[in-house]
């Protein structure tokens, strides 16, 4: 049965940059028709798709973060992970890593969601 | 980007009875070559992660309940729960992934008892 599970600082200064691992188990991070990704969750607020990356490494990015996010693969790991540079109080939220079906080209719906990591960006 | 809005924010049903949450796109989710429609719905209890209900506008999850269906296409979808049971008291959730990022969710819609 497919797990993620995130980890990483639950408290990261303005200005910084946060970075969160997600550890996945009961499947290959390599699997095709798969994309890992990243979707965050502000206190009391919606859903917010941040981005995913394919083994091959393709990303696929909010443009909106662009210039601030990164999403990486370890494939002997196992792993993925999210670094947001230059974080503000905005930042504040609960991450949920997750995959993401789709295509060689093209992420789809998220079939499975960890149980998420509450980062707080204060001083 | 496409903006997905749902109605209505929040709704009370009586158990048993029917609920159907709607929701909108700024731009057409169908894609002709494959006939298909980019969007997925999800349910999200207090303190738990979303939970993938339906896919492709219409496709149910395996493992979701009977009750639960999605239909439309084009920028009109809806969500119904023919007859709700306790346990779906939750926050409803719509999602486009239609070609190019970002991935957008509408805000979301509140289902109580």
């Amino acid at each position: 049965q497919l797990q993620l599970q995130e980890s990483g600082p639950g408290l990261v200064k303005p200005s910084e940059t946060l970075s969160l691992t997600c550890s996945v188990s009961g499947d290959s991070i390599s699997s095709t028709n798969y994309y890992w990704g990243w979707i965050r969750q502000p206190p009391g607020k919606g859903l917010e798709w941040i981005g995913s990356i394919y083994y091959s490494g393709s990303t696929f990015y909010d443009p909106s973060l662009n210039s601030r996010v990164t999403i990486s693969v370890d494939k002997p790991k196992n792993q993925f992970s999210l670094k947001l540079s230059s974080v503000t109080a905005a930042d504040t939220a609960v991450y949920y890593c997750a995959r993401q079906s789709g295509s060689s080209v093209h992420p789809y719906y998220i079939d499975v969601w960890g149980k998420g990591t509450k980062v707080t960006v204060s001083s | 980007d496409i903006l997905m809005t749902q109605s209505p924010d929040s709704l009370a049903v009586s158990l048993g009875e029917r609920a159907s949450i709607n929701c909108k796109s700024s731009q057409s989710l169908f894609y002709s070559s494959n006939n298909k429609n980019y969007l997925a719905w999800y349910q999200q209890k207090p303190g738990q992660p979303p939970k993938l209900l339906i896919y492709w506008a219409s496709t149910r999850e395996s493992g979701v309940p009977d009750r639960f269906s999605g239909s439309g296409s084009g920028t009109d979808f809806t969500l119904t729960i023919s007859s709700l049971q306790a346990e779906d008291v939750a926050v409803y959730y719509c999602q486009q992934y239609y070609h190019s990022p970002p991935y957008t969710f509408g805000q979301g819609t509140k289902l109580e008892i």
